[in-house]
């Protein structure tokens, strides 16, 4: 079966760093991708990676590593604003996209 | 980046009526358009891919003559979900994807429907 696993749940401090695990089991790869989605809002693109190594936009960063079906996803310099469930989706050879569970990061002072 | 726009933001309806959502890719063509319900606390559920011009293709386990997807043009889908009632009640989102499968989809607001 297609699966995906990312933690439930993360506590940070604001400033500080924090790191989204993601591992995933599908039929086939196309891509992976993670969004953020705040409370009772849909979710918007953060970055999308399908070749291995890590990709930087600003405070966020994306890596992967297709051989181990792992990715992550870094926050630096934490800001409240950046408390969201951050959503794994990996697209699988049909072009499907399969949805993890999401990570809620709750963001402490 | 690309804006995908959802009307009305949230709806509160009578059990038995039918509602339309609006899902509008407002600067680019969205060759794609899908269709995702999410109830509190979980993940999102695909309901139906439409392709313009043709039928969608609806998920197992939704029914479509529940949920009537119309994809008319490369700019507008549009999500009628008939005879509603309270289990209907969820956070309806719709996303937009340009041309490619690997392309990204990029999601409207969302509609909450509310079905009394």
């Amino acid at each position: 079966g297609q699966n995906i696993d990312q933690p439930t749940e993360m506590t940070a401090t604001e400033g500080a760093i924090v790191q989204i695990n993601c591992t995933y089991q599908t039929s086939g790869f196309n891509g992976l991708f993670w969004y953020q989605q705040h409370a009772g809002e849909a979710p918007t693109f953060l970055s999308y990676n399908v070749l291995d190594g890590l990709e930087e936009k600003g405070r966020f960063s994306s890596f992967l590593s297709r051989s181990k079906g792992y990715s992550y996803l870094l926050l630096k310099e934490l800001q409240m604003k950046d408390s969201a469930s951050y959503l794994c989706v990996v697209m699988d050879s049909n072009y499907q996209l399969i949805w993890g569970a999401g990570t809620k990061l709750i963001i402490k002072p | 980046g690309a804006v995908v726009s959802q009307h009305p933001s949230w709806v509160i309806c009578k059990s038995g009526t039918s509602v339309k959502i609006e899902c509008r890719s407002l600067d680019f063509q969205a060759t794609t358009m899908f269709w995702y319900r999410q109830f509190p606390k979980q993940s999102l559920m695909l309901m139906a891919t439409s392709n313009e011009g043709s039928k969608a293709t609806y998920e197992q386990g939704v029914e479509k003559d529940k949920f009537l997807i119309n994809h008319a043009s490369l700019t507008l889908s549009t999500l009628t979900v008939t005879s509603a009632h309270p289990e209907d009640s969820s956070f309806y989102i719709c996303s937009a994807r340009e041309g490619l499968e690997t392309d990204t989809q990029y999601f409207g607001p969302g509609t909450r429907l509310t079905v009394l």
